[in-house]
């Protein structure tokens, strides 16, 4: 089954200690992307890939690393995660015809408490 | 600065009605735009798009429409199902000048009612 998985669904955890939420796709997708989704904020996206090993800052990277060494695998890091980063997040890929950012395929979230 | 706004939360309309779900954008370099709907606890699905040469794209019950003069979108549904009760996010994108950037709104609940 063509999918996008994201792992945890959800964590609980605290301030400064490091995280990693991964994000694997099984569509050979070239574009992979990472969006949070707060209330009244709607998604605001963290990090894109438009290749392997190659990244680029979306609307909210401040906080966040990502790396793309494979091109099914899409973690998104936080070193030091602080409380305004409590969020739901989303990894996302989609295939680079007819242009990367059309039909994009979401994974079903990660719920993170940051306390 | 919010470049795609959403000013409505919420809609409510009648199961055979049409439902029309509007966006604006601020940014006159997007050239791509998308609608996505989402169910809760579950990740968006992609709905239709349209590019800035069309002015209208149609697929089944769903039209969006693109008035680039106001800078403004909108989709229509018709007619309006209850299984189409969702939160829907418009998204735009600058995509031949900043690649893979895309800016989403704050979503609109629409409530389809039997």
């Amino acid at each position: 089954e063509a999918q996008v998985t994201q792992n945890p669904r959800y964590l609980i955890t605290v301030t400064g200690k490091k995280l990693t939420v991964t994000c694997s796709q099984n569509m050979n997708h070239e574009y992979m992307s990472w969006y949070r989704q707060d209330p009244g904020l709607g998604l605001r996206q963290i990090y894109y890939s438009m290749n392997v090993e190659v990244t680029d800052k979306g609307d909210v990277p401040e906080g966040y690393k990502v790396s793309r060494k494979e091109k099914r695998n899409f973690p998104l890091i936080l070193e030091s995660p602080s409380p305004n980063q409590t969020s739901l997040y989303f990894c996302a890929s989609s295939p680079d015809y007819p242009i990367p950012i059309y039909e994009q395929y979401f994974g079903p979230g990660t719920r993170l408490t940051v306390t | 600065d919010q470049q795609v706004k959403q000013n409505s939360p919420s809609l409510s309309v009648q199961e055979g009605r049409i439902s029309i779900l509007n966006c604006d954008y601020t940014n006159s370099m997007f050239d791509y735009f998308l609608w996505y709907k989402k169910y809760p606890a579950e990740g968006p699905t992609f709905l239709i798009s349209i590019s800035s040469i069309k002015d209208k794209n149609e697929d089944g019950r769903f039209t969006v429409f693109l008035n680039k003069s106001a800078k403004h979108l909108s989709l229509h549904i018709v007619p309006s199902q209850p299984g189409d009760s969702a939160v829907y996010f418009c998204a735009a994108s600058a995509f031949t000048n900043q690649g893979g950037k895309l800016i989403f709104g704050q979503g609109t609940e629409l409530s389809v009612k039997p």
